[in-house]
């Protein structure tokens, strides 16, 4: 069984400019939830996604943003990169209807320079 | 003050030595993960919670819903357990709130 993929797992941005990153989660699991983890400031929820609607969103500026597509894929987008985006970016898949074990991909780690 | 509040922040031991990181955390919760994550980012459920204590291999997991308060123990430990061990309590519908991490180093 394939786990949670994430892509890209490294990336370089320039301050001002948009990144897309994706996850596909594990086969069945239909909830899709993003993190944000930096040597500050630890990990931290971002948002997350299920059946293509965002149920929960954590404290974060406008600029980060997700969705979730008909095949529980779940892209996020980050425009307007600041210094202080760089970051290792996780996804985690789950059933949505009853808390399970999170599974969690290997992250994409974002470089704003 | 953290929802979530983990010790020790760091912790460094010989191999063999019985090994206990603590949680503490001040929300309501459906769940607690302890989760682990080696260098290169990648982070592995270990163990969910919700009353009780689990066991898996040398691994042990306990949690006092009335105490709000959780441990990972790690018995006989060896050089491959040293990784990051994070605690994560759910609230809500899948929102995990993390502890600050837990730094382990088996030294052989």
């Amino acid at each position: 069984k394939a786990g949670v993929t994430q892509t890209p797992r490294y990336l370089i941005k320039t301050r001002g400019q948009q990144v897309t990153l994706s996850c596909s989660p594990i086969s069945g699991h239909r909830s899709v939830s993003w993190y944000q983890q930096t040597p500050g400031q630890g990990l931290q929820f971002l948002f997350e996604y299920f059946s293509e609607t965002q149920r929960n969103k954590g404290n974060f500026p406008g600029r980060f943003s997700g969705r979730q597509f008909s095949n529980s894929r779940s892209e996020m987008n980050v425009s307007t990169l600041e210094l202080g985006d760089s970051a290792l970016y996780l996804c985690a898949s789950s059933f949505p209807d009853r808390v399970t074990e999170a599974f969690f991909g290997q992250g994409t780690r974002l470089t704003v320079v | 003050k953290n929802e979530v509040e983990q010790s020790p922040q760091n912790l460094t031991a010989q191999e063999g030595e019985f090994i206990t990181i603590n949680c503490s955390y001040s929300v309501g919760i459906s769940a607690l993960h302890w989760l682990q994550q080696h260098p290169g980012g990648g982070i592995v459920s270990l163990f969910m919670l919700s009353s009780g204590k689990k066991k898996h291999g040398r691994l042990i997991a306990t949690i006092n819903i009335q105490e709000k308060h959780s441990s990972l123990h790690i018995t006989a430990s060896h050089p491959r357990d040293s990784a990051v061990y994070i605690c994560a309590v759910v609230q809500g519908a899948q929102k995990l709130v993390f502890g600050q991490g837990t730094r382990l180093t088996i030294n052989p």
